[in-house]
């Protein structure tokens, strides 16, 4: 198994541009959430997806938008790019909630984005 | 609303020394813990995790304790390697039973970087 992959690793966009980053996983995991790191906040919830074709909202959705067509793929879309985007993204599933017993919460190696 | 404390780092310390990383939480009802390690150019990776109060996770030496009455979850090793380099974040989660949100809700700590040296 691949596990959880995101792409690009690293991307620089202008102010007002749009751009998506695209995370995979290979589990048939039915929960998928997007999250961003900076520094000094921890990480924080953006967008979470309980199954194909349910979506919602996390902690910081304002400026991003997501759709699940697949079980498989969680893409995150930057609408329109402002500097303070400027973070590291990653991309979490899990077969069911994190804390179930038996359950674990998969990272992706993570998105550095620059806006400018 | 929720949230993690955790111990400022970095934290530097020499092959098989005694590690402590601090971590405490506040939360309304019975929140669940976990530890996540971080290895350099990595995703997050599940460390460790307690459901309920005085539950013990462990894993790869690494032991945490629940403490509901300190609000604490503290992440110890006996003795580190250069292998531990990392950096480790302390999360809570409701379960999804309180929070607005249809799935649970994992609150972060802002992590704290470790570095073993030989």
């Amino acid at each position: 198994n691949a596990g959880v992959t995101q792409t690009p690793k690293f991307q620089v966009l202008k102010t007002g541009q749009s751009m998506t980053l695209q995370c995979a996983q290979d589990m048939n995991h039915e929960y998928m959430s997007w999250y961003r790191q900076d520094p000094g906040m921890g990480l924080r919830l953006i967008h979470y997806s309980v199954g194909a074709g349910i979506t919602d909202q996390g902690e910081v959705p304002n400026g991003y938008n997501v759709s699940r067509s697949t079980t498989e793929d969680f893409p995150l879309r930057l609408l329109s790019a402002a500097p303070s985007q400027t973070s590291v993204y990653f991309c979490a599933s899990s077969y069911s909630k994190p804390s179930d017993s038996d359950n674990e919460q998969f990272f992706g190696p993570g998105t550095r984005l620059t806006v400018l | 609303g929720d949230s993690v404390t955790q111990m400022e780092g970095p934290v530097t310390l020499s092959e098989e020394a005694f590690l402590t990383i601090n971590c405490t939480y506040t939360a309304t009802g019975y929140p669940s813990l976990f530890w996540y390690v971080q290895y350099p150019g990595e995703g997050l990776q599940l460390l460790l995790k307690a459901t309920k109060a005085d539950d013990k996770g462990s894993n790869k030496g690494f032991e945490a304790t629940y403490r509901k009455e300190t609000t604490s979850f503290h992440l110890e090793k006996g003795s580190v390697q250069v292998s531990d380099s990392a950096v480790y974040f302390c999360a809570l989660s409701d379960g999804g039973r309180i929070s607005n949100f249809g799935n649970e809700k994992l609150t972060f700590g802002t992590g704290t970087r470790l570095t073993i040296i030989p």
